[in-house]
């Protein structure tokens, strides 16, 4: 069964200390995975697409990476403003769904 | 930008009551979707729609029915809420399914009492 893999489920990170949240997933064939920010009381918002394993995107602090197996998102010197739910989802072969995971809560204090 | 727009933030109903929940795109997506939101669960797809008229099943889709009579606009129905649809509602559009980067409303919390 295609399955994603969140953790940790929850972090808490000081200001400018830098981090990574992990995605895995069992999917064979994946035809992309997708990074997603939500803040409370909100529809999730859109960061990254990834689609095959040694891709790597960027955008600000964050920078996503993909293997065969994972994905991470790393986040340099983060901000008390990156504070949200990181959701990450996949789409497998011969479907046109995503698979989401439950989400890593992170938190940044300053 | 694109914009999906949800009728409502919050919505309170009673068990039986019948609940129309609204969702309308202005970016001339194909297709549109329809997640609730649990904690502990993620989302979970209840219906999809690749086309006016045209609609597929997710993955939780007892309970609930869709209606697609624009391109822009998708309705999610509770034809009987039960207190165990309490849950936050959101809905997606995406270009198309080769691209399926997904755009999300605000969401609906619903509340069944």
């Amino acid at each position: 069964e295609d399955q994603v893999t969140q953790s940790p489920e929850a972090l808490r990170l000081q200001e400018g200390e830098s981090s990574s949240l992990n995605c895995s997933y069992t999917v064979s064939g994946l035809r992309g995975l997708f990074w997603y920010r939500q803040d409370p009381g909100k529809g999730p918002e859109f960061l990254f697409t990834l689609y095959s394993a040694g891709e790597e995107k960027e955008k600000e602090r964050l920078k996503a990476t993909l293997t065969k197996k994972e994905s991470f998102l790393h986040i340099t010197a983060p901000k008390p403003e990156d504070s949200a739910t990181y959701l990450c989802a996949v789409q497998a072969p011969n479907t046109d769904k995503l698979i989401f995971g439950t989400g890593t809560r992170l938190q940044v204090f300053p | 930008d694109v914009k999906v727009t949800q009728s409502s933030r919050y919505l309170v109903k009673r068990t039986g009551e019948k609940v129309f929940l609204e969702c309308v795109q202005d970016m001339d997506h194909e297709n549109m979707f329809w997640y609730r939101q649990d904690p502990g669960l993620g989302l979970r797809l209840i219906y999809f729609s690749y086309d006016v008229k045209m609609k597929e099943k997710g993955d939780i889709p007892e309970g609930y029915s869709v209606s697609r009579e624009k391109k822009e606009r998708f309705s999610l129905i509770l034809e009987s809420a039960s207190t165990n649809q309490t849950s936050m509602y959101l809905c997606a559009s995406n270009p198309s399914l080769a691209k399926n980067i997904q755009y999300f409303g605000a969401g609906t919390r619903l509340s069944v009492l």
